[in-house]
């Protein structure tokens, strides 16, 4: 089982619905989420940041926490094709000396 | 404007030949990381330095090296010895305390070797 995994996509949405990205984590002693988008040929950027369970919303964006289940989501309301990118989950493993341990990342196409 | 440049954004190199890729931050950033990037497998991290004159192997160190002398400055070496070094490298860094992990990067460096 890999430490971090997403669904590779790609993800297909119409622009204005909401694109919904899963992830999942094997660490249960895990404290620290991030989600950061990567535009083809370009570099990651820091989307969210989630570090307790529940929601957290900046603007169309909202990263949610289950530590029970392992898994934490990114959701993106209205999306647009600028949201069209490869999205990084990444999460800090406590039992690894407080490594940030990557998943591969989901590919998402927003459709005009 | 604070961030992190990487030079050069694209490099060819002769198999053989040791090149060095520079990274330069100006966010007065403690930690600092290099991390290479292939297609279908993600981001792996090849070295990180939490303060100047130390730096750690990362899960895929052999065939690099790095030298912190400087807090601004983190350059990489890929040595004759990397034998697929092919790839898009990637510096990043990040501040201590709670914001450990929250990492900022570079645009990258691609090389390819010919």
């Amino acid at each position: 089982q890999k430490e971090v995994e997403q669904n590779s996509g790609p993800l297909s949405v119409p622009e204005g619905a909401i694109a919904s990205l899963n992830c999942t984590y094997s660490d249960r002693g895990s404290q620290s989420f991030f989600w950061y988008r990567q535009y083809s040929g370009k570099s990651p950027e820091l989307i969210m940041s989630i570090y307790s369970n529940g929601d957290k919303e900046d603007g169309r964006f909202t990263a949610q926490l289950n530590k029970a289940s392992q898994y934490v989501s990114l959701l993106i309301r209205d999306s647009q094709p600028s949201d069209s990118a490869t999205y990084l989950c990444a999460v800090v493993n406590a039992g690894n000396n407080r490594k940030l341990i990557w998943g591969l990342g989901t590919s998402l196409a927003v459709n005009p | 404007d604070g961030g992190i440049t990487q030079s050069p954004k694209y490099l060819f190199r002769k198999e053989g030949q040791n090149v060095t890729l520079s990274c330069e931050q100006n966010l007065n950033h403690d930690a600092m990381y290099w991390y290479r990037q292939d297609p279908g497998q993600g981001l792996r991290l090849i070295y990180y330095s939490q303060i100047v004159n130390d730096f750690q192997k990362g899960d895929i160190a052999e065939g690099y090296s790095v030298s912190r002398e400087k807090k601004e400055s983190f350059p990489l070496t890929v040595t004759s010895a990397q034998k697929n070094p092919t790839a898009f490298y990637l510096c990043a860094s990040s501040s201590g305390g709670g914001a450990a992990n929250v990492l900022t990067f570079g645009a990258g460096s691609r090389l390819t070797v010919l």
